[in-house]
This record gives structure tokens, C-alpha cells and sequence, in this order.
């Protein structure tokens, strides 16, 4: 699976877009970039995914950049309860592949 | 939506015991099932691959003899961590393939402590 790098902590006011970024520079072909979050002492949440395309869904968006070598997930209202560690995953068609977790960011909402 | 049932969520045990911790796929079959493993302000870390009706397969540095992993049933796969020492305490995730075919479901976690 090809390495990620994303920055281990960031802080976003309530209310605010939070704007998590993330680069895999080694990222493959047929590998789509994944997004979950883990809320402290809990297992982790799907949020996201994309292989090419920007995406959205009722809980965020995923722009990747046009060579796919960095995406950001972008929460567009953060709220209290968003605050958790996230993680950017890239991995081949689920199923046919493990995740692996890197460090992640811990975001933190601010009041 | 895909529901992995884990349980239980806590656990002590004492030194030396075997601890069971299952996990359920509630709505859809998981031919294959993960088991992770976390420590304090660490990352996941993937133990092994549960594979429905034949052996797990673990990764570098997990003792397969001392994390059993039994995936019996399409909906069922179950990691006995045996003989446990406090070395062992940790938070265990499970997690499975959704229905959607792209996301995975995990469970809620066990924290286990062994005193």
C-alpha cells in the first residue's frame, strides 16, 4: 500500500470548514484514497472515498488533486463532535486488500 | 447500513488466562474479517486477516499461537488471545468488508487489561 503523510494535529473553530490534507506522492493506478475517523476509544468511521473524482457526501468532501498525489478532506461545518484523529488511507478495491492506518490527524473543534 | 457487532467491550482478566472477544457481521457476510490492535495514542496496527473456513493469516511479528483466530461462520469471527500477560493490554478492533464493496465497518473495540 503506498505511504501517507498527513500532519498530526490541527485545530478548527465550531461552525468553520476544517481542511485536512493529505499527501500519497506513491499512490498507484487502481489505488482509491480513504478517509476515517476514530472519536477517542472508539472504532474507527468510514467517512469518505475517491479514486479520481472529487466527492461529497452527507458528511464531507474529498478533493483530490488532479495527479493524486495529495487530497483534502473538508469538513464543511465542524462541530463539537467532529473532534477525533483522521485518517487518510490509500488501498486497491476493498476486499482485495487490508487497511493500513498511519498516524493520522488529531483534529480538535474548538468552541 | 453494514453493522460489526463486537463484543465484549471491556475486559480484565488475570495473568495467565485466555480472553475471548467476538465479532458479528449483523446484516451481510464477511468472507473476511480483520483484527487490529491498539495502544495508547498509537495508530491501528493489523494483527491478522480472518478468512471464513480456513486459517488466518497474520502479520510479521504476530504470534498466531497466542492470538487464535477462528472465523467458523460467514457472520462470526472470534480472536482468543491466550495465556495473556499485562503486555497484552491493549484496545482490539475488528473490522469487516461493507455490502457497498468499497468501505469497511468496524467494530466498536474491546479494551482489554490484564493485571
Amino acid at each position: 500500500d503506498a505511504k501517507t503523510t498527513q500532519p498530526p494535529s490541527m485545530d478548527c473553530a465550531e461552525g468553520r470548514a476544517a481542511n485536512l490534507p493529505c499527501n500519497h506522492s506513491t499512490i498507484s493506478g487502481n489505488e482509491y484514497v480513504y478517509w476515517y475517523r476514530q472519536i477517542h476509544s472508539q472504532g474507527p468511521q468510514y467517512i469518505i472515498h475517491g479514486l479520481k473524482n472529487n466527492e461529497t457526501n452527507e458528511m464531507a468532501s474529498l478533493i483530490i488533486t488532479e495527479d493524486r498525489k495529495s487530497s483534502t478532506l473538508i469538513l464543511p461545518h465542524a462541530t463539537l463532535r467532529d473532534t477525533a484523529v483522521y485518517y487518510c488511507i490509500v488501498s486497491a478495491r476493498a476486499g482485495a486488500n487490508n487497511l493500513f492506518f498511519g498516524t493520522g490527524t488529531r483534529l480538535t473543534v474548538i468552541p | 447500513g453494514a453493522v460489526v457487532s463486537q463484543h465484549p467491550s471491556r475486559v480484565i482478566c488475570k495473568s495467565g488466562t485466555s480472553v475471548k472477544i467476538e465479532c458479528r457481521s449483523l446484516d451481510f457476510q464477511a468472507t473476511t474479517m480483520f483484527w487490529y490492535r491498539q495502544f495508547p495514542k498509537q495508530s491501528l496496527m493489523l494483527m491478522a486477516t480472518s478468512n471464513e473456513g480456513s486459517k488466518a493469516t497474520y502479520e510479521q511479528g504476530v504470534e498466531k499461537d497466542k492470538f487464535l483466530i477462528n472465523h467458523a461462520s460467514l457472520t462470526l469471527s472470534t480472536l482468543t488471545v491466550t495465556s495473556a500477560h499485562p503486555e497484552d493490554s491493549s484496545f482490539y478492533i475488528c473490522s469487516a468488508q461493507g455490502q457497498n464493496n468499497y468501505g469497511y465497518t468496524f467494530g466498536s473495540g474491546t479494551r482489554l487489561t490484564v493485571v
